[in-house]
């Protein structure tokens, strides 16, 4: 079956440090987000991609983030320059887009930013 | 801004139990709602998808309904499982264009064997 996968697991990364977070959505899906989840709280909405733009956006994707799709296959997440507030775990997703719109989660990426 | 809100938060029944999730949301205006599973450290499983002009969804021994004017979803788990046990999360997107997830804080089940 399908699915959504996502690279790394767990990343490490100083203050200051850039990230990229790397996601392939599944092959016939048409519509990309990204969510976090800090630990203990709501999974939150950050961004959402369709056609090679941005759809909508959330306010803690702020100009420290950007996505891009760079291949056929892969999304990213790039954090510019991480504080301590963005250790959390990182969900990519998708959907088909379409009536249905289910939306698909990777298993996520763990940052923690030290 | 939609608020979305589960109780209980955290539910521990015996196996064979049937049980009831709750899910409420502030803004009736949605295109569809649909339940998670999450496994500590693990991500989303996508358990259920109703749409807005839909009662309710099935899937094996999970049935989603949903009653969009009064801002309600319950998630029925039949004949309950140790397996079961994790959190189950809620989530609603807006209509139109935008297809962003707004989430509960999900509710934590333990079924104990």
């Amino acid at each position: 079956e399908p699915e959504v996968t996502q690279t790394p697991s767990h990343q490490v990364t100083q203050m200051g440090q850039e990230v990229i977070l790397r996601c392939v959505p599944i092959s016939n899906h048409l519509y990309f987000y990204w969510y976090r989840q800090i630990l203990g709280q709501k999974v939150e909405f950050l961004v959402s991609f369709y056609n090679n733009e941005i759809s909508e956006k959330s306010e803690i994707f702020d100009d420290q983030f950007s996505v891009e799709r760079p291949d056929g296959s892969n999304f990213t997440l790039k954090i510019r320059s991480t504080k301590l507030e963005d250790s959390a775990m990182y969900f990519c997703a998708s959907s088909e887009g379409g009536g249905l719109d289910e939306q698909f989660f990777g298993p996520g990426t763990r940052l923690t930013v030290l | 801004k939609q608020e979305v809100t589960q109780i209980p938060a955290a539910l521990s029944v015996p196996e064979g139990e049937n049980l009831v999730l709750n899910c409420s949301f502030t803004d009736s205006a949605i295109y569809n709602l649909q339940w998670f599973r999450q496994d500590p450290g693990k991500g989303l499983t996508s358990l259920l998808l109703i749409q807005s002009s839909q009662r309710e969804q099935t899937s094996g021994r999970l049935n989603a309904s949903l009653d969009k004017s009064s801002g309600r979803s319950t998630l029925y788990i039949a004949a309950s499982q140790p397996g079961d046990s994790a959190t189950y999360l809620c989530a609603v997107t807006p209509p139109g264009s935008a297809r962003q997830l707004t989430f509960g804080s999900g509710t934590q089940l333990t079924v104990l064997p």
